[in-house]
């Protein structure tokens, strides 16, 4: 199994500014993928983070929002940018193994 | 598109009761279909999933599901509830039949009363 590790674990950012989240991987994944998870909703997929590319935003996601970065095979960075309370979500990382995709614990963001 | 519907956001059962979570999905193409559980403060962990073969999918800590294609469902089913299974729980199916992307339901907050 992988360990994948997201960091920071939470903030709090004032709006109009931006957060790189971080998602480390102890081991190759085929594919790494990023999620929010607003409040009271479900898990909904924001890009797929491609290595050495620009990430495949899934409609109602945009690069210059949500900037992505995967400079390798086990790492991936998340940009929340010019931010308003509307971001505040739980962010996760998401790597995808042979069998089954792995989650990061997630970013809780809050936007004040 | 695939779609999944978890009907209520939460359910209540006592220590030592059945514990019966449902999902229900829409997919164009066979689907695979998992379930995951966050505890507070971590991260999804897979519960089970289902690809093919055997429609009824044993998981970890007790749990299993079966797979019924006529109901579209895919229901999530413990004989008796611990305390340490409160937690949240997430139906998923995989978009596009297979490929890593997941869709998942809005979740179902489990509470075990003693």
């Amino acid at each position: 199994s992988a360990v994948i590790s997201q960091k920071p674990s939470r903030d709090i950012c004032q709006r109009g500014t931006s957060l790189t989240i971080q998602c480390q991987v102890d081991s190759q994944v085929t594919m790494m993928f990023w999620y929010r998870q607003q409040p009271g909703q479900s898990l909904t997929l924001i890009a797929t983070a491609n290595q050495g590319s620009e990430a495949t935003y899934e409609s109602g996601f945009v690069i210059d929002k949500f900037p992505i970065s995967r400079p390798n095979l086990t790492f991936s960075t998340l940009t929340v940018s010019n931010m308003s309370p509307e971001d505040s979500s739980i962010y996760l990382c998401s790597g995808q193994g042979y069998t089954e995709a792995f989650f990061g614990q997630g970013t809780r963001l809050t936007v004040v | 598109a695939q779609s999944v519907t978890q009907l209520g956001s939460h359910v209540s059962v006592s220590e030592g009761a059945l514990v019966l979570l449902r999902c229900n999905y829409s997919s164009s193409v066979p689907p695979y279909l998992f379930w995951y559980v966050q505890y507070p403060n971590q991260g999804l962990q897979l519960l089970l999933k289902y690809t093919t073969g055997a429609t009824l999918v044993k998981g970890i800590n007790g749990f299993e599901a079966e797979f019924k294609k006529s109901e579209t469902s895919f229901h999530l089913t413990k004989p008796s509830a611990h305390m340490s299974d409160a937690a949240e729980y997430f139906c998923a199916v995989s978009d596009q039949g297979g490929s890593e992307k997941l869709v998942f339901g809005k979740g179902m907050k489990l509470t075990v009363n003693p």
